[in-house]
Formats: C-alpha cells, structure tokens, sequence
C-alpha cells in the first residue's frame, strides 16, 4: 500500500523479553517519526529521524529503548527488557514536507 | 498540569446533535493541529490553524484558533455515526518539525 506500514499489529510480550516493532514509512519520506500511545493518552513522542541520522531522542524513555532507521528506509524501535509500564501503541510516523502520516501502530501488551 | 487541555474528555450523543469541543492552553502557540484517531488506527490530520481569530470548514466541522492563539475549538454540526473517534489537538514543540505535544483527546461517539 502507499500509506505507513507497521508490524507487528499486536504483541504480546512476558516480563523481561526484548521487543522489536517494524516501521515501513511512504517512500521518498525523508522524515521519520516514533510515538509512544498509552491507554487514554495522547500520543507522545518518543525519537525522529531524518534519512538515517537520528536527530532527536530526547523523548525514548529510558535506556532500554533504542531506534535505528540504518538505510534511511525502513525503522526499527527496540525495547529491551520489557516492563509492564512499556504497555502502549507505538505509533510511526513519516513526513516529506511536514506534515506527518501515522501508521496503525503497533499494540504492545507485557505480561 | 497537561500543555493542552482538551475537554470534554468523553462526548456521547445521539446522530444529528451539534457538539463543541475544546483545547485550551495558558501557552501561546504559533500554530494548532486537529487530528482525528479511530479505533486500530493512526491519528489523521484534519486541520492546522495557525492565525488568531482564525475560522476553517471542513464540511460539517468547523475548526476556530483563539485570539490569543491559546486555545481552540472544533464545533461539528448534525453529527453522523461516522464521525465517533478520538479528537486531538497538538502543537509543535520544540525546533524539531513534526516533533508535536498531543492532549489527551475527546472520545465522541455518535450514535445512530
């Protein structure tokens, strides 16, 4: 399809168990977006990119969150170590002109 | 205390009831987005407002930015099923385009 493509959908994942979500953004976005939406919330961000150089990470959380976007394509948000907290809808994001584009989000669930 | 207060924060109605919706903020803000998210779904981008005073139509919603550009409003007249979701505005925070402050949204359901 032409829009932002994640996955997986949904996840479930045991205390302690390292995660990682899937972003394939428009192609030909240069900008590329990580959103953290936890239950009742509104989304937050997390980390953006542009092409490959990870401008700003100020919103990850904590250490155990990493993002990478290596061929300035595809991202991967890894989260190690997964905690109850971590519980929430990673939402990507790609924008060309700024204007952002969300994905459906991946549903993570920690047990 | 949130950036953007949205209220209310759930809105239940009945199909062709007019509702109103809010955002307010004690910060000034060059510009306002409106995004609508439904269930399993990203937010979508209705509408960004970016002058005080500032009116936009989008076929039954209409969008208003205060005169101190620290609140706004999204007004939808005869209200459809297809309208339910969760309504948020956000602003740009910080010098990082796209980097956006949600709140936490109006949950409007519209029943037939």
């Amino acid at each position: 399809g032409a829009g932002v493509s994640q996955s997986p959908r949904y996840k479930v994942a045991k205390r302690g168990q390292d995660v990682a979500l899937r972003c394939d953004p428009i192609s030909g976005h240069v900008s590329l977006f990580w959103y953290q939406q936890a239950l009742g919330q509104g989304p937050e961000f997390l980390t953006y990119f542009q092409n490959e150089a990870q401008l700003d990470k100020s919103g990850l959380p904590s250490d155990r969150f990493f993002a990478e976007r290596p061929e300035g394509s595809v991202s991967t948000l890894k989260i190690q170590r997964t905690q109850q907290e971590d519980s929430a809808v990673y939402l990507c994001a790609s924008s060309l002109t700024g204007e952002l584009f969300f994905g459906e989000g991946s549903r993570l669930t920690v047990l | 205390t949130q950036l953007l207060e949205q209220s209310p924060q759930f809105l239940s109605i009945q199909e062709g009831e007019n509702l109103t919706v809010y955002c307010n903020s004690s910060s000034v803000f060059s510009s306002l987005q409106w995004y609508r998210q439904e269930p399993g779904e990203g937010p979508v981008l209705l509408v960004t407002v970016v002058t005080g005073g500032e009116v936009k139509k989008l076929k039954r919603l209409t969008f208003q930015f205060g005169d101190a550009r620290k609140d706004s409003s999204l007004h939808i007249t005869a209200a459809q099923p297809g309208d339910t979701g969760l309504y948020l505005c956000a602003v740009l925070r910080g010098s990082t385009l796209g980097r956006l402050y949600f709140g936490r949204g109006t949950q409007l359901t519209v029943w037939p």
